[in-house]
């Protein structure tokens, strides 16, 4: 069966650093990208960025550049999302999916989703 | 604020037919991107419900149906079931933000 599954939840304090994970199963874990979508509470969807594993190129939504880091390990067929100082306001629900590329350019849709990932950020 | 403009909400009885809207401009949806749509049902991820503005992946329902002109979107689901309760969420691709964008998300309520 094709999945992602993620790492659990987190509770964190201001100012700590935080890696979360995605592991591909089913597929070709470097054929395809990844991407990194949250969700604050009670709203809806942002991309944050997307990671090619197979050369580990990455790219980054302007609002979430230089905000986090995405990374991944082919061999291990996980990618990445980490926080060198996380914030109260990034207590969200993060998800990873798969981007599936068809046509041309920048035509991907999210086809596999992860079970998500609850970040939360407290003093 | 997102980039593509959803109804906060929309409702209506079983068996009846309910429409969502998802609304872009000439940099997205208006563009050659196609639209995907996709439902998330309480307290789970997001599945992907439409592709290509008007396919069903294997398993969706033909309830389901999916439409794009201009720089507009709609779901249409007919034939509501309770089960059909959740959130659902139009996403495309801008070509000025360089972005996979969302909308904010419709929430369905089946009376």
């Amino acid at each position: 069966e094709v999945q992602l599954v993620q790492s659990g939840a987190e509770v964190k304090k201001p100012g700590e650093s935080l890696k979360i994970s995605c592991r591909g199963f089913g597929y070709s874990f470097t054929k395809y990208w990844i991407a990194w979508v949250r969700q604050m509470p009670g709203k809806g969807l942002e991309w944050m960025g997307t990671i090619y594993p197979g050369d580990s190129e990455a790219s980054y939504s302007p609002s979430f550049q230089g905000q986090v880091t995405i990374t991944a390990d082919k061999d291990l067929n996980v990618a990445y999302l980490q926080w060198s100082s996380l914030k109260a306001s990034d207590t969200a629900m993060y998800y990873c999916g798969r981007q599936y590329y068809y046509g041309s350019g920048s035509q991907r849709r999210f086809d596999i989703w992860g079970q998500g990932t609850l970040v939360t950020v407290s003093s | 604020q997102s980039v593509l403009t959803q109804p906060p909400s929309v409702s209506g009885a079983p068996g009846q037919r309910v429409t969502i809207s998802c609304t872009g401009n000439g940099s997205n949806i208006g563009t050659v991107y196609d639209v995907h749509w996709y439902q998330q049902l309480p307290g789970t991820a997001p599945k992907l419900l439409i592709y290509g503005n008007n396919n069903r992946p294997s398993g969706v329902p033909d309830r389901f149906s999916g439409s794009k002109s201009g720089t507009s979107a709609s779901l249409a689901i007919s034939g509501l079931q309770a089960a059909d309760e959740a959130d659902y969420h139009c996403q495309s691709y801008d070509s000025s933000l360089r972005a996979w964008v969302f909308g904010g998300g419709t929430k369905l309520t089946v009376l």
